[in-house]
């Protein structure tokens, strides 16, 4: 099993441009979730899913919109990227709710400039 | 959604006991407490959680106090490996997890 997947691993926007983050887990997880996390900081929740074709904001959700078309995909998508986006991006994936661990991608390093 | 406090910085020496503390006054019912650690430049990583019983799995015990206003997660021989920010975080039937600054463990060898 790959776990939790994300594309791209790195990426440079200029400010005003559009990018999709991709998210993919193969262990038929039913929850999924974005964070951020800024430098010295804790990661912040963007968005999160709790199945195929749901999805609900979290801490900071202002900025981004998300989709689960499929049970294993979560998009994350930034329509006009700002400098305050720069950060790396964490995808997580869990079975259900609290009773389950979170699994994590390796994070998506994103510089807005 | 409730929130927790830990010591920002905790050291230990190598092969022996950690206890690293939480605090989390307004815990309700339901919530889980959940433990994840960060090594540098990664994703966080499960470590244990828990209801209201002590725990124990292959990296860490957890040991929730009576009340559940507090919990200890122990790790039982540090390694090198072990140094990470280690968060402890509340975690709703949602399973969202609302993460603080976490507690950065320092191994001296």
């Amino acid at each position: 099993n790959a776990g939790v997947t994300q594309t791209p691993k790195f990426r440079v926007l200029k400010t005003g441009q559009s990018m999709t983050l991709l998210c993919a887990q193969d262990m038929n997880h039913e929850y999924m979730y974005w964070y951020r996390q800024d430098p010295g900081m804790g990661l912040r929740l963007i968005h999160y899913s709790v199945g195929e074709g749901t999805t609900a904001k979290g801490e900071v959700p202002d900025g981004y919109n998300v989709s689960r078309l499929k049970k294993q995909n979560f998009l994350l998508g930034l329509e006009s990227a700002a400098p305050s986006q720069t950060s790396v991006y964490f995808c997580a994936s869990s079975l259900q709710g609290a009773l389950y661990e979170q699994y994590f991608g390796p994070g998506t390093r994103l510089t807005v400039t | 959604d409730a929130k927790t406090t830990q010591p920002n910085s905790m050291e230990s020496n190598e092969e022996e006991p950690v206890h690293l503390p939480c605090n989390h006054s307004t815990i309700s019912g339901t919530d889980y407490i959940h433990w994840y650690r960060q090594l540098p430049s990664q994703g966080p990583e499960y470590v244990i959680h828990g209801l209201t019983s002590n725990v124990n799995n292959r990296m860490a015990s957890l040991a929730i106090a009576e009340d559940r206003k507090s919990s200890t997660l122990i790790l039982h021989r540090a390694t090198l490996r072990d140094a990470a920010v280690y968060y402890c975080i509340l975690s709703s039937n949602t399973g969202k997890l609302i993460f603080g600054q976490g507690t950065t463990l320092q191994v001296k060898p």
